[in-house]
């Protein structure tokens, strides 16, 4: 099975600030790699597909790249409904489908 | 608007059978590959079983394998897992999810709200 390895396990910034998420990948993935926002009591939201494709009615801030293993969420300028858990998915070699352990952006 | 929402969920003891459903709207179901997804109490996303649009393929993970099966009802819209032989960790929140591409091999594009199962003696 592909491992998903998220860092950092937490993230504290301020609004206006820049996130960069990463998700490392055991093995390649091509660019077969989704990101999806997570908020308390919510069902995941996709926001990114195809390592950089934004999802419909994502905003311009969310940004994804990389391709292989090592894949970057940016969030160019925190919104304040932007702190949530975030989580990447990969469809590289499946099943199992697998997602990482997620990360945690929280208001510094 | 197009919509996911689950049911079936909650409290059964360890050894029995669950069976959740997934309805949809506003949008036509039958081209469209689902999978399920489940979340443990304070834990990360788990993918659970996969069908194509056309319910000619199946995909589980090794976890529910032989105890779980998916399923799709074109006609009525829904989506279905069954859940036999129900274990403590399989308590979780459980979330149907819509994949971009028809055969499943794509990210999820559309959840349902999710539903509840507690397995407890």
């Amino acid at each position: 099975d592909i491992v998903l390895t998220q860092s950092p396990d937490t993230l504290s910034l301020s609004p206006g600030e820049r996130a960069t998420l990463s998700c490392r990948a055991s093995q390649s993935l091509g660019s077969k790699l989704a990101w999806y926002q997570q908020k308390p009591g919510q069902a995941p939201r996709l926001l990114i597909y195809d390592a950089f494709n934004r999802a419909t009615g994502i905003p311009a801030r969310f940004s994804g790249s990389g391709s292989g293993t090592d894949f970057t969420l940016t969030i160019s300028s925190l919104d304040p409904e932007d702190f949530a858990v975030y989580y990447c998915h990969q469809r590289g070699s499946w099943p199992p489908m697998t997602f990482g352990q997620g990360t945690r952006l929280e208001i510094k | 608007q197009m919509q996911l929402m689950e049911s079936g969920g909650g409290v059964v003891r360890p050894g029995r059978s669950l069976r959740l459903s997934c309805t949809s709207s506003g949008f036509t179901f039958s081209t469209y590959a689902f999978h399920w997804v489940r979340q443990a109490p304070g834990k990360g996303l788990e993918w659970v079983a996969g069908i194509w649009h056309d319910g000619s393929n199946k995909y589980y993970a090794d976890s529910v394998k032989g105890r779980f099966t998916v399923s799709k009802d074109n006609s009525n819209n829904t989506l279905y897992l069954l859940m036999n032989s129900l274990r403590g960790e399989d308590t979780a929140v459980y979330y149907c999810a819509r994949a971009i591409d028809s055969t499943g091999d794509d990210a999820f594009d559309l959840w349902g709200q999710g539903t509840k199962v507690s397995i407890s003696s």
